[in-house]
């Protein structure tokens, strides 16, 4: 069976610090995909990245960045010089190719706070 | 491309009623999904549909459940006889294909009373 673990409930940090969020799975399949997705107050969960079991490079994107190691089973998200919009709670999630619906796991979310 | 929309945004209803949702996908994604989200928690999967049939249904939380999908555009969430604990978000996404990045609309909140 596949499971998402976010750890960290909740992140409180000041503006311009850097923040890891961190994501712990399990899956049996070979084949599979990771994602993060952000949820700001308004609730609408907004794509932020897809990565396939294959491919195990890093990504950077502006101020974020993802680490993906599968040794660990982590794909974890670092956010860059915070921001107070990057506020949300953000969501790790996985899907397993083999399964026909392709429907997304979801972790249980962080919360993230960015002071001023 | 505009993205995927549900309706109504929130509903308030009473304990008994029956309420139902509504969901466009982004135009030409073939599946369309339904998850659940009560609060502080990550959503949850309910059922998806490929085209106008609907594939799996097997986590609808219970027989009280219901979604269509009638001409593989929009869909429907139905909920007959609500219950207190059916009150979370109703998240509807949108996919172009099975392996397709999900795209998530807006979300129903339902409060039932």
């Amino acid at each position: 069976a596949q499971k998402v673990t976010q750890a960290q409930t909740e992140i409180s940090v000041v503006e311009k610090e850097d923040v890891t969020l961190d994501c712990v799975y399990e899956t049996r399949d070979t084949t599979y995909y990771l994602f993060w997705y952000k949820q700001p107050p308004s609730g609408e969960l907004v794509f932020l990245i897809r990565r396939n079991s294959f491919d195990e490079q890093n990504e950077i994107s502006g101020r974020y960045s993802w680490n993906f190691q599968k040794s660990t089973s982590s794909f974890n998200f670092t956010i860059t010089a915070s921001q107070v919009v990057d506020s949300a709670v953000y969501f790790c999630a996985l899907s397993e190719a083999g399964n026909a619906g392709n429907m997304l796991t979801f972790g249980g979310g962080t919360r993230l706070m960015v002071k001023p | 491309d505009t993205g995927v929309s549900q309706d109504p945004r929130h509903k308030i209803t009473k304990r008994g009623q029956n309420v139902t949702f509504r969901c466009d996908p982004i135009s030409e994604h073939n599946r369309l999904y339904w998850y659940r989200q009560t609060l502080g928690q990550g959503p949850e999967f309910l059922t998806y549909f490929q085209n106008e049939a609907q594939l799996e249904k097997s986590r609808l939380l219970s027989d009280r459940f219901s979604a269509e999908r009638p001409k593989g555009s929009f869909s429907t969430l139905e909920i007959q006889r609500t219950e207190q604990g059916d009150s979370a978000m109703y998240l509807c996404a949108s996919s172009s294909g099975r392996l397709e990045t999900q795209y998530f609309g807006p979300g129903t909140r339902l409060l039932v009373l």
